[in-house]
């Protein structure tokens, strides 16, 4: 059974980058028909997808944060990652991680998201 | 982006009733949406996906209707594990993909 577990540094200085790490168990990332996916949830308030990573290595970032957001993976390690710069309290966050499956329908290739990490919380704060 | 609009943003129910929860996509998402429980401290659980697949291991109590714009999600009769606050997501076409603000459910 596929499980997924985020780490990371959990306290963020205001400007500085975030990082956190998501290892994938019960699976391989490498496999075909998945994305990777970061998604966060400020404390009391809703889901914010922030991007994902295809087993092939192109990423699709929301615009609100493409600017400051950078998805990768370590295929040695089964593993991907997420890098957030110039972090300021907003980004003061529970983070998941997410696997996305696909699927067809009237031959259009669709992913939703089935398995999650437990998520961490990250806090920025001086 | 595609906004995802759900109403109610919370309701009170009592254990065996019939709960409906709606959500409103800006423009068509042609089935592209999926359902999400989250309880306090807990990480969201998919429920439904292409609007009315039902997980594996999700309790048939849980359905999903709607086509266009507008999707549905009916809890036939609440259960005690039921009271959560629940999500709608949108997965259509180009991300990003987009959440509705969600909706808890609460023991009257």
């Amino acid at each position: 059974q596929l499980q997924l577990q985020e780490s990371g540094s959990g306290l963020v200085k205001p400007s500085q980058t975030l990082s956190l790490t998501c290892a994938v168990s019960g699976g391989s990332i490498s496999s075909g028909g998945y994305s990777w996916s970061w998604i966060r949830q400020p404390p009391g308030k809703g889901l914010e997808w922030i991007g994902y990573i295809y087993h092939s290595g192109s990423t699709y970032y929301n615009p609100s944060l493409k600017s400051r957001v950078t998805i990768s993976v370590d295929r040695s390690k089964n593993q991907f990652s997420l890098k957030l710069s110039s972090v300021t309290a907003a980004d003061t966050a529970v983070y998941y991680c997410a696997r996305a499956v696909r699927y067809f329908d009237w031959l259009e290739a669709y992913y939703y998201m089935d398995v999650w990490g437990k998520g961490t919380t990250v806090t920025v704060s001086s | 982006d595609i906004q995802m609009t759900q109403s109610p943003s919370s309701l009170s129910a009592s254990v065996g009733d019939r709960v409906t929860i709606t959500c409103r996509a800006s423009q068509g998402i042609s089935n592209s949406l999926a359902w999400y429980q989250q309880k306090p401290g807990k990480a969201p659980k998919l429920l439904l996906y292409a609007a009315s697949r039902l997980e594996s291991g999700v309790p048939s109590r849980f359905s999903g209707s709607g086509s266009g714009t507008d999707y549905t999600l009916t809890i036939s009769s609440l259960q005690p594990e039921d009271f959560a606050t629940y999500y709608c997501q949108q997965y259509y076409s180009t991300p990003p993909w987009t959440f509705g603000q969600g909706t808890k459910v609460e023991i009257k």
